[in-house]
């Protein structure tokens, strides 16, 4: 129980345009979903706080226009980098954390990850 | 400021033997939730163990368990009977109740060694 999926595991594109990623819990519904940012060799890094049915939370320096999340269902949240550059090519991970009242709550579950390059 | 610290980048333990992986944390807070994380080499992050502040009984989870020593505010990961699979980073982390934001400390490198 409690699989988050992550599509696409692997994206290249060319600077300037936009990709994005999907986060899906498979199993269970997800109020909140979260994005993280992994560096090579480093800790996760919160992007954002997604909630179903409002307006993502960012988290300090985290460009909002550029990293739009959508959490349209209890179960899926998508991340778009939009105008895509290469400095934004990075390990993109998602996670999600079962609805309260439900077992795992306060739990997140995470995705296996988004290898993004930008050219 | 709510930290977590693993003071231990990197580590090394024989096949079959048994390793502590540390971790320390510091809140103000009285109900949180701590939790060890493994990220193997494709890293998908994999939930090792979980444990309840208010609980004083340390989870265990097969060959992993814990020793939650809530007033030291100290977390720490004991594998036995260490196997190749666990060759992976470990991560610490902790959040408080109701808050949603984890906190994650910086890794430890776990190499099993044939």
């Amino acid at each position: 129980g409690a699989v988050v999926s992550q599509h696409p595991s692997r994206v290249i594109c060319k600077s300037g345009t936009s990709v994005k990623i999907e986060c899906r819990s498979l199993d269970f519904q997800a109020t909140t979903m979260f994005w993280y940012r992994q560096f090579p060799k480093q800790s996760l890094m919160l992007m954002a706080t997604s909630n179903e049915g409002s307006k993502a939370t960012y988290e300090q320096g985290v460009e909002k226009d550029k990293f739009l999340i959508n959490h349209a269902s209890l179960t899926l949240s998508t991340l778009t980098v939009t105008s895509a550059h290469p400095e934004d090519s990075s390990f993109y991970i998602c996670s999600a954390e079962p609805a309260p009242g439900t077992q795992g709550t306060d739990t997140q579950y995470f995705g296996p990850g988004t290898r993004l390059t930008v050219l | 400021a709510q930290t977590v610290t693993q003071s231990q980048p990197e580590m090394s333990v024989q096949e079959a033997e048994t390793v502590t992986l540390s971790c320390t944390y510091d809140t103000s807070e009285n109900n949180y939730y701590l939790f060890w994380y493994k990220q193997p080499p494709s890293r998908q992050m994999i939930l090792v163990i979980r444990q309840e502040a208010y609980k004083q009984q340390n989870a265990t989870e097969n060959r992993f368990s814990v020793n939650f020593q809530k007033a030291a505010k100290s977390f720490s990961l004991k594998i036995s009977d260490s196997q190749l699979g666990d060759t992976a980073m470990y991560f610490c982390a902790f959040i408080t109740s109701g808050t949603y934001k984890y906190i994650f400390g910086t890794g430890t490198r776990l190499k099993v060694l044939a």
